[in-house]
């Protein structure tokens, strides 16, 4: 199973954009990359997934590298409510879908 | 609203008194799942479900058990808890296979046994 290297942490000033970036060298070609976050203890949330396509929806954009073994989470306009531990997944095949590693994550902290 | 619920949010018990989370959603998914979270660990599956009647374990299934008889419903039992099961805990859901990527997780019960 494909595994992540994310930073331990990073910092970012509000209202900039935040790039996250997540190395997976050993993904394969039918798994896709996808990123949650979890703020303070909360439950985990969807942020957004893709396979080798750049993505963007209401929150964040995704942009994956061609040949598939990095990614960057972009936050264009981080407020401080964005401080929270970034999770970049690579979700398993489907005979193998028991094995969702959420691993370390980032800590992003958005300063004023 | 779409949502997972769990309860209790809070529980302090005791070694031995067996406990039981509940965890609910009501958006019709097929897959849940329980993690837990521990300092320096990170989020771990305990167990999860792909539909009613079928459960299997995760990575850290001892000392839990499971049962999905009902669609919504998933709850997390430890029949004898133990200090060391002590943590965060999580429920999630999912709409299948398709969507199973994108987990719908509940706010979190965080249990202390003493």
């Amino acid at each position: 199973d494909a595994k992540t290297t994310q930073p331990t942490s990073m910092d970012c000033a509000e209202g900039r954009a935040a790039n996250l970036p997540c190395n997976h060298s050993t993904i394969s070609g039918n798994e896709y990359v996808y990123w949650y976050r979890q703020i303070h203890s909360q439950g985990p949330q969807y942020i957004i997934h893709g396979l080798k396509n750049n993505e963007t929806n209401e929150m964040a954009s995704l942009i994956i590298t061609e040949d598939r073994k990095s990614s960057t989470l972009i936050l264009p306009h981080a407020t401080l409510r964005d401080t929270a531990v970034y999770y970049c997944i690579v979700r398993p095949p489907l005979y193998n879908f028991n094995k969702f590693y959420f691993g370390s994550g980032t800590k992003l902290n958005v300063k004023p | 609203e779409a949502q997972v619920t769990q309860n209790p949010r809070y529980l302090i018990t005791v070694t031995g008194k067996k406990l039981t989370v509940t965890c609910s959603q009501n958006m019709n998914h097929e897959y849940m799942s329980w993690y837990r979270q521990d300092p320096g660990l990170g989020l771990r599956q305990i167990y999860y479900s792909m539909n009613v009647e079928v459960t299997d374990k995760g990575d850290v299934p001892e000392g839990y058990k499971v049962s999905r008889k009902e669609k919504r419903n998933f709850p997390l039992i430890l029949e004898s808890p133990s200090p060391n099961q002590t943590s965060l805990y999580f429920c999630a859901s999912s709409p299948g296979l398709a969507g199973l990527g994108e987990q719908y997780f509940g706010p979190g019960t965080r249990l202390t046994v003493t």
